[in-house]
């Protein structure tokens, strides 16, 4: 079965730096997506950042960037130039592609990041 | 921008009593999902849903749960006989593929969540 793992309950970082946000995952299938969800107090989930595994270029949004080491298992979420409003909690997920489940997102236990002003 | 909604935002209910959890997801999407994330842990798979039956399910979701559409907007969760361990945030999903087409599409955007309590 799949798992996702992010090592790090809580992070904190000031403002304008960068901070790297861990995942690691567990699967024997070649073929799937992962994903960083956002998810601020009180709001819904957001997608941040995807990416597919086949791709070997690694996914980039604005300040938000992804470290995709397929062969360690390993997506960390870096953010950079940190603003106040990055402050939430971020899960990372896994999807397998097709052919395999229906599409169900396994999920990690989150990061609770916290943005010092 | 479109947005999945669900409501109530927090329900609390007594232990055996039924509860009904609705969610509406973005008009042109096709497949539907429950989550649940109980305090402190994971968020979890419980079903999903495409063409008015269930596509697949979690060991959670036993016979006590169930979904349907009961029309061509909402998306409902009942839960027969809660549970003091059914206390969760449930939150609902919707896509617009499942991964057929293309990744844009199979993005699931998720709904604020109704937090459940159960007393």
């Amino acid at each position: 079965a799949q798992t996702v793992t992010q090592s790090q309950p809580e992070m904190s970082v000031q403002e304008a730096e960068t901070v790297t946000l861990s995942c690691t995952y567990d699967t024997s299938e070649s073929d799937y997506y992962l994903f960083w969800y956002k998810q601020p107090p009180s709001r819904q989930m957001i997608l941040v950042i995807r990416q597919e595994a086949y791709k070997q270029q690694n996914a980039t949004e604005n300040r938000f960037s992804v470290n995709f080491q397929k062969a360690a298992k390993s997506f960390s979420l870096k953010i950079s130039d940190s603003q106040l409003g990055d402050a939430a909690m971020y899960f990372c997920a896994y999807r397998a592609g097709y052919g395999g489940s229906q599409g169900n997102l396994i999920f990690g236990k989150g990061t609770k990041l916290s943005v010092k002003p | 921008e479109p947005e999945v909604t669900q409501t109530p935002s927090h329900q609390v209910t007594q232990m055996g009593q039924e509860v009904i959890l609705r969610c509406v997801p973005i008009s042109n999407h096709l497949y539907f999902y429950w989550y649940r994330q109980i305090l402190g842990q994971k968020v979890e798979f419980l079903v999903s849903f495409y063409n008015n039956e269930i596509s697949e399910k979690s060991e959670i979701f036993d016979d006590q749960f169930s979904v349907e559409r009961p029309d061509g907007s909402n998306f409902t969760l009942k839960i027969r006989s809660t549970k003091l361990e059914d206390s969760a945030m449930y939150f609902c999903a919707s896509t617009r593929t499942s991964g057929l087409v293309d990744v844009v599409g199979e993005t699931q955007y998720f709904g604020p969540g109704t937090r459940l309590l159960v007393l």
